[in-house]
């Protein structure tokens, strides 16, 4: 069954430093996106990627953040300068089409601790 | 803009029964998808069942029923038969409208509920 794949599962970073979350959406999905859970809260949307360009953000998603689609299978995630509140559970996903009935996947997540 | 809510932070249900996880949510879009997410804690995000504004049916995909109340914004979900492998956090999601009507975008999530399924 296709799968979201996201790398690495974890990384530990000192805050102020860069950091990049790599994703491998599901083949023929079209719509990408980045969730996070801060640990014990609900999941928050933080930008969605269509076409090559950003088709939502959140307020969450402010100038320490962008997304890049490097290649054709690739989706990364990137905080440049991390602080302490950026540790969380980083989610990826992806969906086929933009429609109310189409359902979003979710890779693994990617445990982001900042110290 | 929409809002889910769950009211329940932990149930607890003996193997073997049934339990209902309840989800209210709020939008003013005509066309809507509500779904049901399972968090084990391992992490993971695994999709377990979808419900459109429009349909007429309940959804159910095997030990998991939707029970939709659209004139009361509750769309909550039944598993039956317990499972000691069904002790998670279950999130209730919409996926409707963004702010400028343009597309469909993000899902909107609830706090979560954590089941624990007893022997």
């Amino acid at each position: 069954e296709p799968e979201v794949t996201q790398t690495p599962s974890h990384q530990v970073t000192q805050m102020g430093q860069e950091v990049i979350l790599r994703c491998v959406p599901i083949s023929n999905h079209l719509y990408f996106y980045w969730y996070r859970q801060i640990l014990g809260q609900k999941v928050e949307f933080l930008v969605s990627f269509y076409n090559n360009e950003i088709s939502e953000k959140s307020e969450i998603f402010d100038d320490q953040f962008s997304v890049e689609r490097p290649d054709g299978s690739n989706f990364t995630l990137k905080i440049r300068s991390t602080k302490l509140e950026d540790s969380a559970m980083y989610f990826c996903a992806s969906s086929v089409r933009d429609g109310s009935g189409n359902t979003i996947y979710f890779g693994e997540g990617s445990w982001l601790t900042v110290v | 803009a929409q809002k889910i809510t769950q009211t329940q932070p932990g149930m607890f249900v003996q193997e073997k029964e049934a339990v209902t996880l309840d989800c209210t949510y709020d939008t003013s879009d005509p066309s809507y998808g509500l779904f049901w997410y399972k968090q084990p804690s391992s992490g993971e995000m695994i999709f377990l069942i979808y419900q459109g504004s429009y349909d007429q049916q309940n959804a159910t995909e095997g030990r998991y029923s939707l029970n939709f109340q659209k004139a009361r914004k509750s769309a909550n979900l039944v598993i039956s038969a317990s499972q000691l492998g069904d002790s998670a956090m279950y999130f209730c999601a919409m996926r409707g409208r963004n702010a400028g009507g343009t597309s469909y975008g993000k899902l909107t999530f609830g706090q979560g509920t954590i089941l624990t399924v007893h022997p």
